[in-house]
């Protein structure tokens, strides 16, 4: 069965630190999406990135960076050199192509607190 | 841009109301989702459509329903609000199965 895991729940950093958030997925599909979406306090979810299962290339934007590994199922994200904007819950999510139809299973999300 | 709209941030309603939240999308998506976030809960699919006039429920469909008439419309319905059904709803739109873009949310308190 398709899983996200998010294990840390709160991380809080002082600004201009980095931080990496963590995500590890299960799925026995071979083709598959992988998405990170950030919510800030004024609650609407918005997408950052999409990766599938083919292009493992690690993605840079900005002060993100995402790697994404098959060997170890994890797509991690970093925040190099923290700002207070970037306080938010951040969810990883999982979408199969060929078993999970039009679902999208969403990790329980990793809430970020950066400090001034 | 992606714009999705939810008819209300808050909405306060009572005990045995019938409740219409309404969702519109403007980017012609096919496919259109219904979920609410509870703290420590992460967020969880009540309804989604892939058509026009076509539902499929989600891990909670219970106590909800849903229609899609148009395209750019989804609505969630619940029947008879109960208290446990106080919550945040987020409605979000893709194409295909990539990402999802969701509205601002409606907040929901049943009293």
């Amino acid at each position: 069965a398709q899983k996200v895991t998010q294990a840390q729940t709160e991380i809080s950093v002082v600004e201009k630190e980095d931080v990496t958030l963590d995500c590890v997925y299960e799925t026995r599909d071979t083709t598959y999406y992988l998405f990170w979406y950030k919510q800030p306090p004024s609650g609407e979810l918005v997408f950052l990135i999409r990766r599938n299962s083919f292009d493992e290339q690690n993605e840079i934007s900005g002060r993100y960076s995402w790697n994404f590994q098959k060997s170890t199922s994890s797509f991690n994200f970093t925040i190099t050199a923290s700002q207070v904007v970037d306080s938010a819950v951040y969810f990883c999510a999982l979408s199969e192509l060929n078993t999970g139809g039009f679902k999208t299973i969403f990790g329980a999300g990793t809430r970020l607190f950066v400090k001034a | 841009d992606v714009k999705v709209t939810q008819s209300s941030r808050y909405l306060v309603k009572r005990t045995g109301e019938k409740v219409f939240l309404e969702c519109v999308q403007d980017m012609d998506h096919e496919n259109m989702f219904w979920y609410r976030q509870d703290p420590g809960l992460g967020l969880r699919l009540i309804y989604f459509s892939y058509d026009v006039k076509m539902k499929e429920k989600g891990d909670i469909p219970e106590g909800y329903s849903v229609s899609r008439e148009k395209k750019e419309r989804f609505s969630l319905i619940l029947e008879s609000a109960s208290t446990n059904q106080t919550s945040m709803y987020l409605c979000a739109s893709s194409f295909q199965t990539y990402e999802q873009y969701f509205g601002p949310g409606t907040r929901l308190t049943v009293t």
